[in-house]
């Protein structure tokens, strides 16, 4: 079975310094994709950035970039340069190639301080 | 429409009631999902919907919770007998096809 683990339930970081969540997995497929949402209080699911399992390069979309390091099975959000909109829950999320679900970690809720 | 669509936003109903919760995912996506999301959890999957296939109900926590999607289209989530520890977020999500899931902005249920 495949399972997602956030570590850190909470973090904080000072306005234009970057942070890293961390996520890492478990599973048996050799093929998967991972995903990372951001949750703002408002409670939509907002799609950041997404790695495949096969993909060599390490995922990037402007202020996001994925930090996947598959030996080791984790995937790391970091976020450069926070800013205050950057406050929310972030969740950490995979699907097997076998099946369509995604399974979620329990989330990072990550504070940015001015 | 542009996104996936979930009414009510909010529901509040008595210990007992049946209620049912609508998702309209957005037009051509053939995947659609259903999560439940707990007041500071993760989300947890429920039921998955994929064109005319039978749909993986392997996430359905009881008898009490059913879906169905009709047309292709619509989804409807019932649940029967409501009890307290049924309050949360219901989330809606749909898919195309590759890794591109767009989720609804919920329903929050309140059961009391």
């Amino acid at each position: 079975a495949q399972k997602i683990t956030q570590t850190q339930p909470g973090m904080f970081v000072q306005e234009k310094e970057a942070v890293t969540l961390d996520c890492t997995y478990d599973t048996s497929d050799q093929s998967y994709g991972l995903f990372w949402y951001k949750q703002p209080s408002s409670g939509e699911m907002i799609f950041l950035i997404y790695q495949g399992s096969y993909d060599e390069q390490n995922a990037t979309e402007g202020r996001y970039s994925l930090n996947f390091q598959k030996a080791r099975k984790s995937a790391n959000l970091v976020i450069s340069a926070s800013q205050l909109g950057d406050s929310a829950m972030y969740f950490c999320a995979m699907r097997e190639t076998s099946g369509s679900r995604l399974t979620f970690g329990e989330g990072t809720q990550l504070t940015v301080n001015p | 429409g542009a996104g996936v669509s979930q009414s009510p936003s909010n529901k509040v109903t008595e210990k007992g009631k049946d209620v049912e919760l609508r998702c309209d995912p957005i037009s051509g996506h053939t995947a659609l999902y259903w999560y439940r999301q707990s007041l500071g959890q993760g989300l947890e999957f429920l039921i998955y919907f994929q064109g005319n296939s039978a749909p993986d109900k392997s996430g359905l926590p009881s008898d009490r919770f059913s879906a169905e999607r009709t047309g292709g289209s619509v989804s409807t989530l019932t649940i029967q007998r409501t009890q307290q520890e049924d309050s949360a977020v219901y989330l809606c999500a749909s898919r195309r096809e590759g890794p591109g899931y767009t989720f609804g902005s919920g329903t929050r249920l309140t059961v009391v």
